[in-house]
């Protein structure tokens, strides 16, 4: 059973910089696990971020960036703001099924 | 701009069937670019991954590991609509219960949710 790990939790100060990280039990992820990053709100559907590593959506603010690093998906927030306080979850894809990951609850304080 | 719209009773008995369809506006289900997916997401299992299904000159389906013996998604392209199909379901089952498109490995449009509680 493939295994998708995130931090479970994650501070951070407004206006800091921050790398939430997505790993894979299968070894190094790399650009053909399309990895794809989401904001969940409460009560709210997640929402797609980040795509194929590094690709962004009409809705994504520029503060947020995906990336390889260290044998994991990444994502970083520069200039974190108060709103981005949420739940992040990273999706990678394992020829022909998508894992999740357990979601990194990201605290702006 | 494509839309999902969820539909299906919010609570099923233990042992029956969990059916939910997704209505498509906006893109087509037999789409030779798109793939259609069923999510779930509990306190208890996080985001999880169902299945999906998508067209490429005929009809394919994925499924977790984990519920591959009790799944079928199914496209209808009369109704422009899929279905998620999961039987013998317990409690274990209750989750909010999600449809979305992946299109260039994009998970990008969503359904809005359906909480399904699996109670007698």
């Amino acid at each position: 059973q493939t295994v998708v790990t995130q931090e479970p939790s994650l501070t951070v100060s407004p206006g800091g910089t921050v790398t939430l990280t997505c790993a894979s039990s299968t070894g190094a992820v790399t650009s053909g696990y399309y990895p794809n990053w989401f904001q969940q709100k409460p009560g709210q559907a997640p929402r797609t971020l980040i795509y194929s590593t590094s690709k962004k959506n009409s809705w994504t603010p520029a503060r947020f960036s995906g990336s390889l690093l260290g044998g994991k998906a990444a994502l970083t927030l520069s200039g974190v703001q108060p709103e981005d306080e949420a739940e992040y979850y990273c999706l990678l894809y394992y020829r022909s099924v998508w894992v999740f990951g357990g979601g990194t609850k990201l605290t702006v304080l | 701009q494509v839309q999902l719209q969820q539909s299906g009773p919010g609570l099923v008995k233990p042992s029956q069937t969990l059916s939910l369809t997704c209505a498509i506006s906006g893109d087509s289900v037999s789409s030779n670019s798109a793939a259609w997916n069923w999510i779930r997401q509990s306190p208890s299992r996080g985001l999880e991954w169902l299945g999906r299904t998508y067209y490429r000159s005929k009809w394919y389906n994925d499924y977790a590991l984990s519920v591959k013996s009790r799944i079928t998604i199914n496209g209808d392209t009369s109704k422009n609509q899929f279905s998620l199909h999961l039987n013998s379901v317990t409690p274990e089952d209750t989750a909010v219960y999600y449809c979305a498109r992946d299109a260039n490995w994009n998970y990008e449009f969503w359904g809005q949710g359906t909480l399904v509680t699996v109670s007698s």
